[in-house]
């Protein structure tokens, strides 16, 4: 069974600060990560990819991945309330293990950034 | 314009009902998908469609029926749907179907249809 595990939260942070999300997987051959924010009532959102091993960062956002110990976070850097929304992570197998390519998503975690 | 639009955004009905879920997308890919979101579980993946041909379907009931008559259109044709029907519906589409060299294209969401079974 390939999955993806996040902590569901609640994580609340203060406006200003740092926000840490992160997401493990199950399957070794994952190929492809993503993260999308997904407001409440509303579609998800992709806000980043990654597909090495390091950092990548865009804006505010910086995605990291590790391979080895399959486990892939995003931080938030001077988080703003705009930014509390609920952020799924996803993961690709791309065409090993018999995947037929397909995203499996995490249950996603809520963040709410305090004023 | 949106790239992936989805109608009707609200739909109530009844279990003997049958109603159609449309998606259309205007980003010229080729892969579209349903998904299942319900409250406190992960996106369930229903049906992908790559090039109209279905690639897909993850044991989904027959109650719920695809169809995809070209690579920007894809329909959700529901009968006799059940309370636990009940969900938020998301259409996606890609760039392919995320196999191979198309791994690293990401999905792309509509709005969902909220649906609700009385």
């Amino acid at each position: 069974q390939k999955e993806v595990e996040q902590n569901s939260g609640p994580l609340s942070v203060p406006e200003g600060a740092i926000a840490s999300l992160n997401c493990t997987y199950s399957d070794r051959v994952s190929q492809s990560f993503f993260w999308y924010r997904q407001y409440s009532g509303k579609s998800p959102e992709l806000i980043m990819s990654i597909y090495s091993n390091g950092d990548k960062e865009d804006g505010r956002f910086t995605a990291q991945l590790n391979k080895a110990s399959q486990y892939v976070s995003l931080l938030i850097r001077d988080s703003q309330p705009s930014d509390s929304a609920t952020y799924l992570c996803a993961v690709n197998l791309g065409n090993y293990g018999g995947s037929q390519g397909n995203l499996i998503f995490g249950k996603g975690t809520k963040l709410s950034v305090k004023p | 314009e949106t790239g992936v639009t989805q109608t009707p955004r609200h739909l109530v009905m009844g279990m003997t009902n049958k109603k159609s879920l449309k998606c259309e997308q205007h980003l010229g890919h080729n892969a579209m998908y349903w998904y299942k979101q319900s409250a406190k579980k992960p996106l369930e993946l229903m049906f992908v469609y790559n090039f109209k041909e279905q690639t897909e379907n993850n044991s989904v009931p027959s109650r719920f029926s695809p169809e995809c008559p070209n690579s920007s259109h894809l329909f959700l044709h529901l009968h006799t749907l059940q309370p636990e029907d009940s969900a938020l519906y998301l259409c996606a589409s890609s760039q392919g179907s995320g196999q191979g060299r198309n791994s690293n294209q990401p999905q792309h969401f509509g709005d969902g249809t909220r649906l609700s079974i009385l």
